[in-house]
């Protein structure tokens, strides 16, 4: 079982429609990751949290909206969506950011559809 | 450019063989390279990690190896079973304040 915990697991929502998504780690870790996965790609890299701080935005429209208000939790705030936007989120963990042979730890992920 | 490529998008092979995925970069220079499988509908999951300076690394059936001059590593899984069948993605771990870059990912099916 992933030590990184998602929540929910399934989202339907409205184009206009707010919403969020949850994610959980007591691993101690310092770093946090948003990626969003479409069917048979890789995972893509959106945002990275690195001690609470937003480090890496990689150029993410802003209808999707981070936020980490502990080292244990992260929320991605979507706001206005697509139809396109429906994806996989995954949330992953690991111990720092800077290379040292971290490894990173996924949750299962937030199924999201956008209707 | 910066690149990194997983050989093939499906491989599939026969139960009791050898699977050998390939990994192969341009343009980085990673400290580490990492290979994670991906059940679908599910996160990636850790499966081992090699740094520039080992050539090997095995867990149970698991081989992989690193060659820095090629610019490649080789992800093998020894007498293979139909549990192995998963999507395998190699990740570039570099210096520096970088998070990982993920190959495309190899589906693998072994079929019994």
């Amino acid at each position: 079982d992933t030590e990184v915990t998602q929540t929910p697991k399934h989202l339907v929502m409205g184009m206009t429609n707010k919403k969020s998504l949850k994610c959980e780690q007591h691993m101690g870790h310092r770093a946090m990751y948003w990626y969003k996965q479409k069917a048979k790609k890789p995972p893509e890299l959106m945002f990275v949290y690195s001690y609470e701080k937003l480090s890496i935005n990689e150029s993410v429209p802003s209808r999707f909206s981070p936020e980490c208000p502990n080292s244990s939790l992260l929320n991605l705030h979507l706001h206005a969506l697509q139809p396109e936007d429906s994806a996989l989120y995954l949330c992953a963990s690991s111990q720092m950011l800077q290379s040292s042979g971290n490894t990173i730890y996924f949750g299962e992920g937030s199924w999201l559809t956008v209707v | 450019s910066q690149k990194i490529e997983q050989n093939s998008e499906a491989l599939n092979i026969q139960e009791g063989k050898t699977a050998t995925l390939t990994c192969n970069y341009t343009n980085y220079s990673p400290a580490y390279l990492q290979w994670y499988r991906q059940d679908p509908g599910r996160g990636p999951v850790f499966l081992l990690l090699i740094r520039e300076n080992e050539k090997e690394k095995r867990k149970e059936r698991l081989k992989v190896t690193f060659d820095t001059t090629l610019k490649q590593s080789l992800f093998h899984i020894t007498a293979s079973q139909p549990a192995d069948s998963a999507t395998y993605l190699c990740a570039l771990d570099m210096r520096g304040n970088t998070p990982l870059v993920f190959g495309k990912g190899t589906r693998l099916s072994v079929i019994a």
